[in-house]
């Protein structure tokens, strides 16, 4: 059984870019969850969705958005990137809503 | 919205002590879970405890739902357990649903050889 999987590992942007960031659920899993984790602080919850469908969403601006797929994969993107977005973004699926989240290594952004 | 607080925020041990790590929570949970962080960042599930006593190894969890707390054991600690401890719940719902999980400020654990 994979995982949860997300892609790049490490990523370098200037600010002002755009980034997306991808996470790959584990089998049988449809629900996903993106966490941005600051250094020295525990991860804060973005957004999650549901069977395609945003279920809840974080205290962050609009210029994070997200997107999941059919085989419940799912795309983080950010745009008008500034300095403060630089952290570490996980990713997390479960089988259901409340059901225990198993996350990914993690996507570390820098932005310049 | 719900509070979670993680106590002792740092903690240095002697290889072979034992350890108790506390979650206090101020609102009632559907969902709790302990992990481990790995000096890569990797987030290791320890326990998926909304309530009751588990025990994995030389690691073992009590939540007690009704007073709203987590303690999280560490028996014969090894250098392998350092790291940041973190203890994460999701609130109960009333209408609609919300399965996002809220996370404490973690317990950063240094075990000495």
């Amino acid at each position: 059984e994979t995982g949860v999987t997300q892609s790049p590992t490490h990523l370098i942007k200037t600010r002002g870019q755009q980034v997306t960031l991808r996470c790959s659920s584990q089998s049988g899993h449809n629900t996903v969850s993106w966490y941005q984790q600051a250094l020295g602080q525990g991860p804060q919850f973005i957004f999650q969705y549901y069977r395609e469908e945003e279920n809840g969403r974080g205290n962050f601006p609009p210029r994070f958005s997200g997107l999941q797929f059919p085989n419940y994969s799912s795309e983080l993107n950010v745009n008008a990137l500034e300095l403060d977005d630089s952290a570490l973004y996980l990713c997390a699926s479960s089988e259901g809503l409340a059901d225990e989240q198993y996350f990914g290594p993690g996507t570390r952004l820098t932005v310049t | 919205g719900i509070q979670v607080e993680q106590s002792p925020p740092d903690l240095i041990l002697q290889e072979g002590a034992n350890s108790t790590l506390r979650c206090n929570f101020s609102d009632s949970v559907n969902n709790l879970q302990w992990f481990h962080q790995n000096p890569w960042g990797q987030l290791i599930n320890l326990f998926y405890i909304p309530s009751g006593t588990k025990q994995n190894g030389r690691l073992s969890a009590t939540t007690v739902a009704t007073e709203r707390y987590s303690l999280l054991y560490i028996s014969s600690s090894q250098t392998t357990d350092s790291g940041v401890y973190f203890c994460a719940v999701v609130t109960k719902w009333y209408g609609g649903s919300q399965g996002n999980l809220i996370f404490g400020k973690g317990t950063k654990l240094s075990v000495k050889p």
